[in-house]
């Protein structure tokens, strides 16, 4: 069965600078899609970034990138420049075969003034 | 914004009621999804529809039932609320069910059984 970790809890950067959020995962398919998700305080869940298995390219949206490791099965988050606004619960989704989604339990981020 | 509502967005109720919450959507998607998001257990799927009439169980769909007699309304009910299913829930929307697609969440529901 496939699986989704994310290790860190809690993460707190310092607004303006970079922060890194993990999420490893665990599948024998070779096609799948991943998804980081945005959980702010009002509760909406918002798609951040998607990485599509395939490409080897990692996917960035403005600020936003992923370091996508296959082999390792690794999928990072990176925020650049780091606003207040970014403050959420970010949630690594996991999309394979089985077309259901397979979350991870989430890292709360912080960020400092 | 996908167009998706949850109502009602804030249920308290008794152990034993009946509750049903409602997502209703406004772009006739196929696919719609209910899901359950606890602390330490990220979101979790209950049940979902690939059209109407047509649903299938999830990852903890015990003590859950759904119904879909309108493409834009995907029901779910739990017939005997109780203390274990105090939790958010949040509907969610596909166009389609494959891998590929992503899902667009609504706004949530937090549900509370005493």
């Amino acid at each position: 069965a496939q699986t989704v970790t994310q290790s860190q809890p809690e993460m707190s950067v310092q607004e303006a600078e970079t922060v890194t959020l993990s999420c490893t995962y665990d599948t024998s398919e070779s096609d799948y899609y991943l998804f980081w998700y945005k959980q702010p305080p009002s509760r909406q869940m918002i798609l951040v970034i998607r990485q599509e298995a395939y490409k080897q390219q990692n996917a960035t949206e403005n600020r936003f990138s992923v370091n996508f490791q296959k082999a390792a099965k690794s999928f990072s988050l990176k925020i650049s420049d780091s606003q207040l606004g970014d403050a959420a619960m970010y949630f690594c989704a996991y999309s394979g075969g089985t077309y259901k989604y397979i979350f991870g339990t989430g890292t709360r981020l912080k960020v400092l003034a | 914004d996908a167009g998706i509502t949850q109502s009602p967005r804030h249920k308290v109720t008794e152990t034993g009621t009946p509750v049903t919450l409602r997502c209703h959507q406004t772009e006739n998607h196929r696919y719609m999804y209910w899901y359950r998001q606890d602390p330490g257990h990220g979101l979790r799927l209950i049940h979902y529809s690939y059209g109407v009439k047509d649903t299938d169980k999830g990852e903890v769909s015990d003590g859950y039932s759904v119904s879909r007699s309108k493409t834009e309304d995907f029901l779910l009910t739990l017939e005997s609320a109780t203390s274990s299913q105090t939790s958010v829930y949040f509907c969610a929307i596909s166009e389609g069910q494959g891998a590929a697609d992503t899902q667009y969440f609504g706004p949530g529901t937090r549900l509370t059984v005493l």
